[in-house]
């Protein structure tokens, strides 16, 4: 049972190129996130799809996109990157949120990722 | 919104020891508390979580206490041991159900 599993681990790019990161979850959760982890600055949500067909802005949504592929999987694409870019990615799925449900978040190992 | 601070940033104590990490956050109708380690290369993962209808809650060695009153909660961790080194983040769920993350804390547990 993988869990979630985020595409590529490491990755280098120039100012301007694109990219999209892959992530993929076994766990048949409704809910998937992407998260941004900068150092001392904890974890920052950049988009959430709160269930298939559905995407949602974070906190700091501006140079990213996102496509809800289908209930498994959820990519998030940089189309210009920006040395501000330069972060670990990790994506999360849960099931989907409610009063009820504490909605505990499964992450993967992330993306690390190098603008320059 | 909600805020969320975190504090310290790191805490060095010996193995066997207790440590205590502190949280405080701004908004009155938070309702929800985890908290998560992340060990080195991994992902964050849930260890211990709270409602606001709770004072306390233990799993073991770890705890965790909220004051809604003065909006802080803190995560305790006795006879600390080799593996709890880790980074520790703690969060409040906002009106919209999502995460507010605190900077996080660097455990350094001392032979």
């Amino acid at each position: 049972n993988a869990g979630v599993t985020q595409t590529p681990k490491f990755q280098v790019l120039k100012t301007g190129q694109s990219m999209t990161l892959q992530c993929a979850q076994d766990m048949n959760h409704n809910s998937m996130y992407w998260y941004r982890q900068d150092p001392g600055m904890g974890l920052r949500l950049i988009y959430y799809s709160a269930s298939e067909g559905t995407t949602d802005k974070g906190e700091v949504p501006n140079g990213y996109n996102v496509s809800r592929l289908n209930k498994r999987e959820f990519s998030l694409r940089l189309e210009s990157a920006a040395p501000s870019q330069t972060s670990v990615y990790f994506c999360a799925s849960s099931e989907l949120r409610s009063e009820s449900n504490t909605g505990e978040l499964f992450f993967g190992e992330g993306s690390r990722l190098t603008v320059l | 919104g909600e805020n969320v601070e975190q504090h310290p940033s790191t805490l060095s104590v010996q193995e066997g020891d207790s440590a205590v990490i502190k949280c405080t956050y701004s908004d009155s109708a938070s309702n929800y508390f985890p908290w998560y380690k992340q060990e080195l290369g991994k992902g964050p993962q849930l260890i211990i979580d709270i409602r606001s209808n709770v004072g306390e809650k233990k799993d073991q060695r770890i705890a965790v206490t909220l004051n809604k009153t003065a909006k802080h909660f803190s995560l305790h961790i006795t006879e600390t041991q080799p593996e709890d080194s880790a980074v520790y983040f703690c969060a409040a769920r906002d009106s919209n159900y999502q995460l507010i993350w605190g900077a996080g804390t660097k455990l350094i547990i001392k032979p």
